[in-house]
């Protein structure tokens, strides 16, 4: 099974300052068709994950341009420009290239300074 | 509106059974995937099982294989989770979540409760 190891756990940040979380798997995610089945969901506290990337870097609907996904292979970064008080909560990445099982990272903690 | 809305979560004691729902609306449904998601309390998100847009392949997790059964009704955009032989590690709130590796649509969750 691939493994999705996250840091930092937790992440301190000010508001209007800018934030990143790293998420790294245990195999390059890259799938024999080419694409990187690699996604970001965001959960709030008391609500339920919503997606916020797909495949790496791709933006869902709605979802504020303050928020960008990058990496290849195994190494990937969800980057908040500059964050704000509605970031607050946990994130996780979860890859889909080589399932079953599809696997999340642990997660990490958004929280204002 | 791409909705989904799970019902059936309860409190039941260890060894039981319970079944979940799940309501789709707002997108074809006979044309996705689904998932099950779980989150356990305090915990984070871990894929539970998926099947495919007609039913034709189902997949589980390790720790729910001969005890979990995905299932759907595409006549009536439904998508269902019958879990047998429950224990206390199955506690957790089940979310129902379109596609596959997308995972793009989720549900509120339903809250099961495993107990002696």
């Amino acid at each position: 099974d691939v493994v999705m190891t996250q840091s930092p756990l937790s992440l301190p940040v000010t508001l209007g300052q800018p934030a990143s979380i790293s998420c790294r798997s245990s195999q390059s995610l890259v799938h024999s068709d080419g694409n990187t089945y690699l996604n970001w969901f965001q959960q709030r506290p008391g609500q339920s994950p919503r997606r916020l990337i797909y495949r790496v870097s791709n933006r869902d609907s709605g979802v504020p341009d303050r928020f960008s996904g990058s990496g290849s292979g195994t190494d990937f970064t969800l980057t908040i420009s500059r964050v704000e008080a509605e970031d607050v909560g946990v994130y996780y990445c979860m890859q889909g290239t080589h399932w079953p099982p599809l696997t999340f990272g642990g997660g990490t903690k958004v929280e204002i300074k | 509106e791409v909705q989904v809305v799970e019902s059936g979560g309860d409190l039941v004691q260890t060894g039981g059974s319970l079944r979940l729902s799940c309501a789709a609306s707002g997108f074809s449904f006979s044309s996705y995937w689904m998932s099950w998601v779980r989150q356990a309390p305090g915990k984070g998100l871990e894929w539970v099982a998926t099947t495919k847009e007609d039913g034709s392949e189902k997949y589980y997790v390790d720790s729910v294989k001969g005890r979990f059964t995905i299932s759907r009704d595409n006549a009536k955009n439904s998508l269902y989770l019958q879990m047998n032989s429950l224990t206390d590690v199955d506690t957790a709130v089940y979310y129902c979540v379109t596609g596959r590796w997308t995972m793009g649509v989720w549900g509120q969750g339903t809250t099961v409760t495993v107990s002696s």
